[in-house]
C-alpha cells in the first residue's frame, strides 16, 4: 500500500498559518476518523500532537489544529513560532486492519 | 514517567536474524496495545507491527509478514519483534511505540508514548 500523500515541504514566518495536507483514499483517510499527526524533530522521537482527526493530547498547543474533508485531512500550525520547525508525518487507519503513514512534510520556519 | 527503552539493534547480514526488544514502564502495560514503527536513513514513518494487549490481535505490514513477529510479555512489560530473513531495506531506526487508548486492540486511536529508537543496519 502507498503511503499518504503530503507535500514535500512547506514554510511561513513567524506567527503565520500554514495547512499540511493529507490525501488517501477511501480505505483509509476517507474511511475513517482515525487519522494522526506527528510532529518529529531532527534526531528524535515521533511525538502525538492530534489524534481522532481533530484532537490534542494533553500538553500540545492549541495552535495545531486538524480536520479533514473526504479523503484528505489537514492539520494547521497557527501563530508559527520558531519551535514548530519540524517533519511533521500523518497517519491513518485503512480497511486492511494496518496503519498507513503520510511520506512527511519538512516545515521551515522563515 | 511512562518510559520505552527498546535494544537488540545492531548490523547483520542478508538474510540473517535480529531480535529486538522494548521495555516499558509506567503504565499498566497489558490493557495497552503496542507497535513497532520504523524509519529507513533520511526517510518517513513506516508501521511495521502492532500487538493487543493481550496479544491476542496481532497485524503487520505486508513488507515485513512471514519474515518478522511481534509478540509481548506482560510479566516482564516487554514487547519484541523478531525479524528474520532480513534485507537492505530493513535498515532503519525501530521505535516502540504505546497505543494510546486504553484497550484498544490497535494502534488506530494514535500512538502516545515513543521510545528514542534502536538502530538496525543491513548491508545491501
Amino acid at each position: 500500500q502507498s503511503a499518504l500523500t503530503q507535500p514535500a515541504s512547506v514554510s511561513g514566518p513567524p506567527g503565520q498559518s500554514i495547512t499540511i495536507s493529507c490525501s488517501g483514499t477511501s480505505s483509509d483517510v476517507g474511511g475513517y476518523y482515525y487519522v494522526s499527526w506527528y510532529q518529529q524533530h531532527p534526531g528524535k522521537a515521533p511525538k502525538l500532537i492530534i489524534y481522532e482527526v481533530s484532537n490534542r493530547p494533553s500538553g500540545v498547543s492549541n495552535r495545531f489544529s486538524g480536520s479533514k474533508s473526504g479523503n484528505t485531512a489537514s492539520l494547521t500550525i497557527s501563530g508559527l513560532q520558531a519551535e514548530d520547525e519540524a517533519d511533521y508525518y500523518c497517519s491513518s487507519y485503512t480497511s486492511s486492519s494496518t496503519l498507513l503513514f503520510g511520506g512527511g512534510t519538512k516545515l521551515t520556519v522563515l | 514517567e511512562v518510559k520505552l527503552l527498546e535494544s537488540g539493534g545492531g548490523l547483520e547480514q542478508p538474510g540473517g536474524s535480529l531480535r529486538l526488544s522494548c521495555a516499558a514502564s509506567g503504565f499498566s502495560f497489558s490493557r495497552y496495545a503496542m507497535s513497532w514503527v520504523r524509519q529507513a536513513p533520511g526517510k518517513g514513518l513506516e508501521w511495521v507491527s502492532s500487538i493487543s494487549g493481550s496479544g491476542g490481535s496481532i497485524y503487520y505490514a505486508d513488507s515485513v509478514k512471514g519474515r518478522f513477529t511481534i509478540s509481548r510479555d506482560n510479566s516482564e512489560n516487554t514487547v519484541s519483534l523478531q525479524m528474520n530473513s532480513l534485507r537492505g531495506e530493513d535498515t532503519a531506526v525501530y521505535y516502540c511505540a504505546k497505543g494510546r487508548l486504553e484497550a484498544a486492540v490497535f494502534v488506530e486511536f494514535g500512538m502516545d508514548v515513543w521510545g528514542q529508537g534502536t538502530t538496525v543496519t543491513v548491508p545491501s
